[in-house]
């Protein structure tokens, strides 16, 4: 079965700061892979996803991810942190021949203080 | 293009009562996924329907949990009777086809407590 490792549960930048979200994933074959968004209260959003195209791929409000088969990772990256990405991120892969499914990871809360 | 609506938003009920959430997908979405996220956890797949056949139900803990998915539309999941752990936020999601790269679109979400 696939997986995906988020490592930190929470990390924590400065408004302007560098974001760095790690993802890790375990596929046996070339995998599909996703970053969501979710505010308090609200369902996930997409932000980019990977499906074997371009390796670096970018997504909505300034994020982008590298797929690195070497590394297996697909870690999320933004050059200046707002306020308003404070959010918790899940990476997920596909799962599943014909019928696919999202296999999540457990999540990483991105604080964002002044 | 409108989204993925769920009802209701909270719901707060005793354990070994029944609860019912619905699901209305995007329209022509053959794809239809029910995930529980307890706090603190990811998404975890309950169960899912290419139009109204269930493709996937291994994680659905059918002595208690039921879901159906009449006309390939709309879309019920049924708890009966709950428990406490079943606290969580119950997401719906529904894609164009069942394939990775269609992408899924979700709902806002049905947060249930269980007291």
């Amino acid at each position: 079965a696939q997986s995906v490792t988020q490592l930190g549960s929470h990390v924590s930048v400065s408004e302007g700061a560098l974001v760095l979200l790690r993802c890790n994933y375990s596929s046996s074959v070339p995998p599909y892979l996703f970053w969501y968004v979710q505010y308090p209260n609200q369902g996930l959003q997409l932000l980019l996803k990977y499906t074997s195209a371009a390796t670096l791929v970018k997504g909505i409000n300034g994020f982008e991810a590298e797929f690195k088969k070497s590394e297996t990772s697909f870690h999320l990256t933004k050059p200046s942190a707002h306020m308003s990405d404070a959010a918790e991120y899940f990476c997920a892969v596909s799962e599943g021949t014909g019928f696919q499914k999202l296999v999540f990871g457990t999540g990483t809360r991105l604080l964002v203080s002044p | 293009e409108a989204g993925v609506a769920q009802s209701p938003r909270y719901k707060i009920i005793e354990k070994r009562q029944s609860v019912a959430f619905w699901c209305n997908p995007i329209s022509g979405h053959a794809t239809l996924y029910w995930y529980q996220q307890i706090l603190g956890q990811g998404p975890k797949l309950l169960i899912q329907f290419q139009n109204n056949g269930v493709v996937d139900d291994s994680q659905l803990p059918k002595d208690r949990f039921s879901a159906e998915r009449l006309k390939g539309v709309d879309s019920t999941l049924k708890i009966q009777p709950a428990k406490l752990e079943d606290s969580a936020v119950y997401l719906c999601a529904s894609s164009l086809e069942s394939a990775a790269n269609y992408g899924y679109t979700f709902g806002s979400g049905t947060r249930l407590t269980v007291v």
